[in-house]
């Protein structure tokens, strides 16, 4: 089965300032996908981005946009003109072809005003 | 938009009970899960099932199990509830390839 390593519990970032969240992950799998969620105080898991792994261009979302180094098997996750309601757990998670999905540990994100 | 619903938000239950955590998709997804998540652990998968009457084991099944009847409803059962299953639950389905979609998750204390 996938790993996904957080090594980053907590974070902070000022209003308006980016941030970039760390993840590494490790599957045997040549065939997966590697996705970003945010869960606010509401406990309600939102997807905020999906890479697929073949792809070689980074995922992009609006302020959210990840940098994928395959090789490295690393995928950050970078919040640009960070806003109050960007303030929540996120979560790195790696999908291989069997379908059952793996989470790591967590980030905490803190957006000081 | 999928909804998936998780019967209860919060349940409070005592040592030795036998607990069931309903959930149900609308979707028609073949893939339904079930996780626990727990400070500075994430997200762990108990169990899954991708199809009516399937189940497999995920990372952590110890102490629990799951009914697929229907294709919409994923049941988690504690068979009897200790402390340390004082947890977050988290249901989510899916199509094939996609990301998931979770409930709002139910928060679970063993007394």
């Amino acid at each position: 089965a996938q790993t996904v390593t957080q090594s980053q519990p907590e974070m902070s970032v000022q209003e308006a300032e980016t941030v970039t969240l760390s993840c590494t992950y490790d599957t045997s799998e040549s065939d997966y996908y590697l996705f970003w969620y945010k869960q606010p105080p509401s406990r309600q898991m939102i997807l905020v981005i999906r890479q697929e792994a073949y792809k070689q261009q980074n995922a992009t979302e609006n302020r959210f946009s990840v940098n994928f180094q395959k090789a490295a098997k690393s995928f950050s996750l970078k919040i640009s003109d960070s806003q109050l309601g960007d303030a929540a757990m996120y979560f790195c998670a790696c999908r291989a072809k069997n379908n059952d999905m793996r989470f790591g540990a967590g980030t905490r994100l803190t957006v000081k005003p | 938009d999928v909804k998936v619903t998780q019967s209860s938000r919060y349940l409070v239950k005592r040592t030795g009970e036998k607990v069931f955590l309903e959930c149900v998709q609308d979707m028609d997804h073949e893939n339904m899960f079930w996780y626990r998540q727990d400070p500075g652990l994430g997200l762990r998968l108990i169990y899954f099932s991708y199809d009516v009457k399937m189940k497999e084991k995920g990372d952590i099944p110890e102490g629990y199990s799951v009914s697929r009847e229907k294709k919409e409803r994923f049941s988690l059962i504690l068979e009897s509830a200790s402390t340390n299953q004082t947890s977050m639950y988290l249901c989510a389905s899916s199509l094939n390839k996609d990301g998931y979609t979770f409930g709002s998750g139910t928060r679970l204390t063993v007394v």
